[in-house]
């Protein structure tokens, strides 16, 4: 069965400091797909990246990068420079191709609290 | 904006009520997926629809139901509600059946029961 943890509750940083949120996740599949969503105050889950099982690359998107390592089933996320608006709950989520329930499975989610 | 819209944000009803929500998926989209998000259970994984036809089911209840019209909207039955019933439920679209691409969230239904 496909799992995702999501250790970090909750974290708070002060503006411009550097924060990694972690993800593990668990599968039996080899094709499997990641995820990382963003549910800010409004509610809303907004996409941020989607990766293959089978693309290890590291991604880089503005201030956002993400470290995806099979070896360790992790895909753990970090904002450089943090702002406050980066202040919202993320949330790791993985899917399994041979799943034929074709669901999202997300981790708990991790409160990022930044401060001025 | 996803393109993804649920209706009501917001409803307030009482134990042993039945509800309807409604989603409209994202234009081209026939894939629609509904979760559920509550304190103590994280977000769940209800059901999905693709094209007209239920494609899987996750946890949900038998006093829950879904289904999805032929101009592909979705709407979600909850009946003989309870208290545990409260919760964000969100309503998410792809084009394809299967989640190996960005799924579309609405802003979610906000069921509180009291």
């Amino acid at each position: 069965a496909q799992k995702v943890t999501q250790a970090q509750t909750e974290i708070s940083v002060v503006e411009k400091e550097d924060v990694t949120l972690d993800c593990v996740y668990e599968t039996r599949d080899t094709t499997y797909y990641l995820f990382w969503y963003k549910q800010p105050p409004s509610g809303e889950l907004v996409f941020l990246i989607r990766r293959n099982s089978f693309d290890e690359q590291n991604e880089i998107s503005g201030r956002y990068s993400w470290n995806f390592q099979k070896s360790t089933s992790s895909f753990n996320f970090t904002i450089t420079a943090s702002q406050v608006v980066d202040s919202a709950v993320y949330f790791c989520a993985l899917s399994e191709a041979n799943n034929a329930g074709n669901m999202l499975t997300f981790g708990g989610g991790t409160r990022l609290m930044v401060k001025p | 904006d996803s393109g993804v819209t649920q209706t009501p944000k917001h409803l307030i009803t009482a134990t042993g009520q039945r509800v309807t929500l409604r989603c409209s998926p994202r234009s081209g989209d026939l894939s629609v997926y509904w979760y559920q998000q509550s304190l103590d259970q994280g977000l769940q994984f209800l059901i999905q629809y693709y094209n007209g036809e239920e494609r899987a089911k996750g946890n949900i209840l038998e006093r829950f139901s879904a289904q999805q019209f032929p101009d592909l909207h979705s709407e979600l039955n909850l009946s003989s509600l309870e208290l545990g019933d409260s919760a964000l439920y969100f309503c998410a679209s792809s084009v394809v059946a299967g989640v190996t691409g960005e799924l579309f969230f609405g802003e979610g239904s906000r069921l509180t029961v009291l």
